[in-house]
């Protein structure tokens, strides 16, 4: 069973600052690592799908690295907008399981 | 260009009655992911289908939960004699390419109440 791990469960974060929040997974076996941003009332959106060791991908103002080695992946956000508000979800998989082991996310609320 | 589908969006059902929650996918998508969202939880693998066939299944209890995929017609998840603790909301996820590196694109769900 994968334990996945994110910190922290909830941000407070000034408008137009910078943040970042992790991920922890057992490196074993990992496969991919999704990241997820959820805005209440809607659904799941993927923002990125993540499978090497070092991998860094970027959305705009948000990006996101990996370490599989060391089973973890950190999500950053450069000059936080009200938009961002939402639970950011991530969740890695094992082998080449269909099956995505999904964190309890980071609810990320944005002070203008 | 429609995403996911889910409906309905809200169902209630009395214990004991049957609850079918419907998913049609992304045109073109032909993989289905069920997933369940128990209150206060986080989101729990349910089952991955393709056209007319369940791939993985190991997320679904064993008894009165069923899924199916038809080649025509939207993916249906159904659970027989509903029980309060089947509450949930449940998501429904697609994509057009098998696998787990490549991401999944979601509904927006049906809140399920049993009372």
């Amino acid at each position: 069973i994968l334990n996945v791990e994110q910190s922290p469960q909830s941000l407070h974060v000034q408008e137009g600052d910078s943040t970042n929040f992790t991920c922890s997974f057992p490196s074993s076996n990992f496969y991919a690592l999704h990241w997820y941003r959820w805005e209440t009332a809607k659904s799941p959106e993927a923002l990125f799908v993540m499978t090497l060791n070092g991998d860094e991908k970027k959305k705009g103002r948000i990006s996101a690295t990996l370490n599989t080695k060391e089973g973890y992946s950190y999500l950053y956000i450069k000059g936080s907008q009200p938009e961002d508000s939402a639970t950011y979800l991530c969740a890695p998989t094992r082998d080449s399981n269909y099956q995505l082991i999904w964190g309890a996310g980071t609810k990320l609320i944005i002070k203008p | 260009n429609a995403g996911v589908m889910q409906n309905p969006r809200h169902l209630v059902r009395r214990r004991g009655q049957e609850a079918r929650l419907r998913c049609s996918p992304v045109k073109g998508h032909s993989h289905v992911y069920w997933y369940r969202q128990l209150p206060e939880e986080g989101l729990k693998f349910m089952v991955y289908l393709q056209k007319e066939n369940i791939i993985d299944e190991s997320g679904m209890p064993k008894e009165r939960f069923s899924a199916e995929f038809p080649k025509e017609g939207p993916s249906i998840l159904r659970i027989q004699q509903v029980v309060r603790g089947d509450s949930a909301a449940y998501f429904c996820a697609s994509s057009p390419i098998p696998g787990p590196s490549y991401e999944q694109y979601f509904g927006p769900g049906t809140r399920l109440t049993v009372t």
